[in-house]
Formats: structure tokens, C-alpha cells, sequence
């Protein structure tokens, strides 16, 4: 059973183009979040939800909205793609405590050309 | 300048041998300390997590220290394997952090034969 998942594993789009990207944890989770990491492999975060309440929105641009419809998902919608959006993102799970693990999904190469 | 910094940024070894990352943080104060594994193409998995209380802690082959006065972080791998070639990446959750866990610039790690 996979823990977390995402799709899709690889995105191929045009600058301009609105793209949405889905994530699902079957763990029963409570905190979820999205991270980019860039081509230096440094992994940032860029949101994150507790019980689909947003709790950390770090510097991102206004063109990426995530989205909890309910606690086992968190989808990121990116609007208006550029070329900097090029990375691959994570999403990824914790339970709560200061021992709970965090568990990441495979991951989504995107490739804005 | 990132308040987690991590050394060497790459490191080439032979199979069999032992090395050890560092992890240095600013992030104070804290509530725990983790090392993670990123195979290429994959997400990071958690290998230890340790407390601002805990010295050691060790998973198989893995084991990380902690001294939380010089806020120095290590990981030690024994016996490498060419499965240990990886990124290797610390991560500091600050108290009150709201789960916003700082991730470390990570080292890159080969195993040869």
C-alpha cells in the first residue's frame, strides 16, 4: 500500500499553461505539505495544511494555490507556468508528536519549456 | 544563509568503508533533529529522529549523534554499501515551529567499488 501518493510522476507543459498537481496520504495524517526542490536538490517548503486548515504559506507566488478538499489530499494548482517553475515537487505527510515521521511521495518532475 | 548547513557537500568512498556527515544548525530552539535518505528519483526517507535530549541514535548501519551545545549533528555510516549512494539530508524542527521543519542543503553520497 502506498503511503503517499502524487500524480502525475512527470509533467511536460508550455509557459502559460495552468496545471494542477494531486496528492493523497492513506496514513490518517493530519498535517500535510508541498516542497519544491530545485536543481541544487535543496528542498523548500512551500505550504502546508493541518486538517485542511492552511498553517504555513511560505514566500510563493500567487500563481500557486494549494487546495484540501479533505485531510488525505492536498492537490497544487499552478497557474500562468514559468520557466523557474521547473523543479520536481514533493508532497508529504506527518502525523502528530515529536517523533511522528514524515513520509513523501514519490514526487512530480515538472518541465515548464 | 541557511540555518541548516551541511558537510562535505559530496562525498566519493569505497565499499566496505566508513564515513560521516556533519550537520551543523542555527535553529534554536528546537524539538527534534532528523537525518533523511533521497535515493535519485525518489523521495526522502526518514532514517533517525532524535530529541534536543537524546546523544545518539542509531538505525542498523546508520547512527546519528547530537550535541545540542556546539549544535552539531553527525551521521555515521558503517560498512557502506553501493545502496548507500544518496543524498543525505539533516532536518531541524524548531520549538514552536508549527511542523515547519528547516531541511539542511544536504550531501551527496557515492559508494564505489
Amino acid at each position: 500500500d502506498t503511503a503517499v501518493s502524487q500524480t502525475p510522476k512527470y509533467l511536460v507543459t508550455q509557459m502559460g499553461n495552468d496545471k494542477s498537481i494531486k496528492c493523497e496520504q492513506n496514513l490518517g495524517h493530519d498535517t500535510m505539505y508541498w516542497y519544491k526542490q530545485d536543481s541544487k536538490k535543496f528542498l523548500k517548503i512551500m505550504f502546508s495544511y493541518n486538517n485542511k486548515e492552511l498553517i504555513i504559506n511560505e514566500t510563493v507566488p500567487n500563481r500557486f494555490s494549494p487546495k484540501s478538499p479533505d485531510k488525505a489530499h492536498l492537490n497544487l494548482h499552478i497557474n500562468s507556468l514559468e520557466l523557474g517553475d521547473s523543479a520536481v515537487y514533493f508532497c508529504a505527510s506527518m502525523g502528530q508528536g515529536i517523533f511522528h515521521e514524515q513520509y513523501f511521495g514519490p514526487g512530480t518532475r515538472l518541465t515548464v519549456t | 544563509k541557511n540555518q541548516v548547513e551541511q558537510s562535505p557537500q559530496s562525498l566519493i568512498i569505497l565499499e566496505g568503508k566508513n564515513c560521516t556527515l556533519q550537520c551543523n544548525y542555527t535553529v534554536s530552539p528546537f524539538s527534534n533533529l532528523r537525518w533523511y535518505k533521497q535515493d535519485t528519483g525518489r523521495g526522502p526517507v526518514s532514517l533517525t529522529i532524535m530529541t534536543f535530549s537524546e546523544n545518539t541514535k542509531s538505525n542498523g548501519r546508520y547512527t546519528a549523534t547530537l550535541d545540542a551545545d556546539t549544535k552539531q549533528s553527525s551521521l555515521h555510516i558503517t560498512a557502506s554499501q553501493l545502496s548507500d549512494s544518496a543524498s543525505y539530508i539533516c532536518v531541524v524542527t524548531p520549538t514552536g515551529g508549527g511542523n515547519k521543519l528547516t531541511f539542511g542543503t544536504g550531501t551527496q553520497l557515492k559508494v564505489e567499488l
